[in-house]
């Protein structure tokens, strides 16, 4: 059964840093890309980031370049997001997505729980 | 980036009529288009992929239609559990983009 585990959210003051994580189970993981997608509260879906399986091809949103770096550790099967400076509109739920295919751009199949960043003074 | 659009926001609908949803890109996407739904604290459930194959488990009530920019969900009947918001996203290219959600509510 495919499994993520989404931890590492908090509550952050403007210009913090956190490190979210993303526990990984029941498929291949090395195989696959890894996304993070957020969700503002009461406000639609945006892809945040994603990572190829091999750790070599990053993606970012325009919103988060440079301040987002997300990275993978295949032989723990979890995929992280560094998040520095912070800013009030980061405030979402933060979900990591498999994808349905092991190549190419894809729809995903299944989300962890998300984890809540709240970037509030 | 392809920006997608999802009419209406709200639609209101009495259990086992149909709903019809709709979701337009801004450029093509070919087939890379999915639909999720979303309930009250929880995640995004995958409904369609494909533009119009089910995912594993989904009910087939439930079908998807279109290609390039224009897209339909449709639920055939509705059920009291299909009352959510549901979500396009096209996949074609990176930035993965989704819609602004369309919510199913009970009329």
């Amino acid at each position: 059964e495919v499994q993520l585990l989404e931890s590492g959210g908090g509550l952050v003051q403007p210009g913090g840093s956190l490190r979210l994580s993303c526990a990984a189970s029941g498929f291949t993981f090395s195989n696959y890309a890894m996304t993070w997608v957020r969700q503002a509260p009461g406000k639609g879906l945006e892809g945040v980031s994603t990572l190829s399986g091999s750790g070599r091809s990053t993606y970012y949103a325009d919103s988060v370049k440079g301040r987002f770096t997300i990275s993978r550790d295949n032989s723990a099967n979890t995929v992280y997001l560094q998040m520095n400076s912070l800013r009030v509109e980061d405030t979402a739920i933060y979900y990591c997505a498999k994808p349905r295919g092991a190549s190419g751009w894809e729809s995903a199949d299944y989300w962890g729980q998300g984890t809540l960043v709240t970037v509030s003074s | 980036e392809k920006v997608m659009t999802q009419s209406p926001a709200t639609l209101s609908v009495s259990p086992g009529e149909r709903a019809t949803l709709s979701c337009r890109a801004s450029q093509s996407v070919g087939s890379s288009l999915a639909w999720y739904q979303q309930k009250p604290g929880q995640a995004p459930r995958l409904l369609i992929y494909g533009a119009s194959t089910r995912a594993t488990g989904i009910p087939d009530r439930f079908s998807g239609s279109g290609s390039g920019t224009e897209f339909t969900l449709t639920i055939s009947s509705l059920q009291s559990e299909d009352f959510a918001v549901y979500y396009c996203q096209q996949y074609n290219n990176w930035p993965l983009t989704f819609g602004g959600g369309t919510k199913v509510e009970i009329k």
